[in-house]
């Protein structure tokens, strides 16, 4: 059980360059999230997903896109690359059930755009 | 709008108790959460209060008023492996995690 895995860890981006972020969960949650933090702050919410084919914006959405095609993996893709997108990204994933509240995080990946 | 505060940074030494505070004005609240992150990684779970009152799980209590958006994590028996951040989060719905900024923990001899 790997629990919840990002790849790449580490990526050095140019402006204006696209790349994905992957994301996957072996746990069968149903719930998935991508947040990023910047240097010294607590995680900001980019998107999350309720379940396949249903994803909604959290509260820094601008400059990303995701999909959620299956129950297992969540890529977070980001076009036309900013410095403002140099972060530490990670993934995380929750059971829906009512009793399971934990979310459970990836090791993230560190993205810097230069 | 959202609002979490946190002190930045707290120190304290090994063997005493720490405690430390959280407020919060947030649109929606459905729990608050308290995650450890050490330097270089992952956040991880440490509690989760829905209700008002205090929870223990071993070592480590967490604090929730409602009427008053405050919540306090206390760390007893501080060891040098608490140096890390703590996390105050509030659950907006869906689990939606609105962040604080963390404080910093420092543990010395």
């Amino acid at each position: 059980n790997a629990g919840v895995t990002q790849t790449p860890k580490f990526r050095i981006l140019k402006i204006g360059q696209s790349m994905t972020l992957q994301c996957a969960q072996d746990m069968n949650h149903n719930y998935m999230y991508w947040y990023r933090q910047d240097p010294g702050m607590g995680l900001k919410l980019i998107y999350y997903s309720v379940g396949a084919g249903i994803t909604d914006k959290g509260e820094v959405p601008n400059g990303y896109n995701v999909s959620r095609s299956t129950t297992e993996d969540f890529p977070l893709r980001l076009e036309l690359a900013a410095p403002s997108q140099t972060s530490v990204y990670f993934c995380a994933s929750r059971s829906r059930d009512r009793d399971s509240y934990e979310q459970y995080f990836g090791p993230g990946t560190r993205l810097t755009v230069t | 709008g959202q609002n979490i505060d946190q002190p930045t940074e707290m120190t304290a030494t090994e063997g005493a108790i720490v405690q430390i505070n959280c407020t919060y004005q947030t649109s929606g609240f459905n729990g608050l959460f308290w995650y450890q992150q050490h330097a270089g990684e992952a956040p991880t779970f440490l509690s989760y209060n829905v209700l008002d009152g205090l929870e223990e799980k071993g070592r480590f209590s967490s604090f929730l008023s409602r009427s008053k958006g405050y919540s306090y994590l206390l760390l007893k028996e501080l060891q040098m492996k608490d140096s890390a951040s703590y996390l105050c989060a509030v659950n907006t719905g869906f689990q939606k995690l609105v962040f604080g900024t963390g404080t910093r923990l420092l543990v010395s001899p």
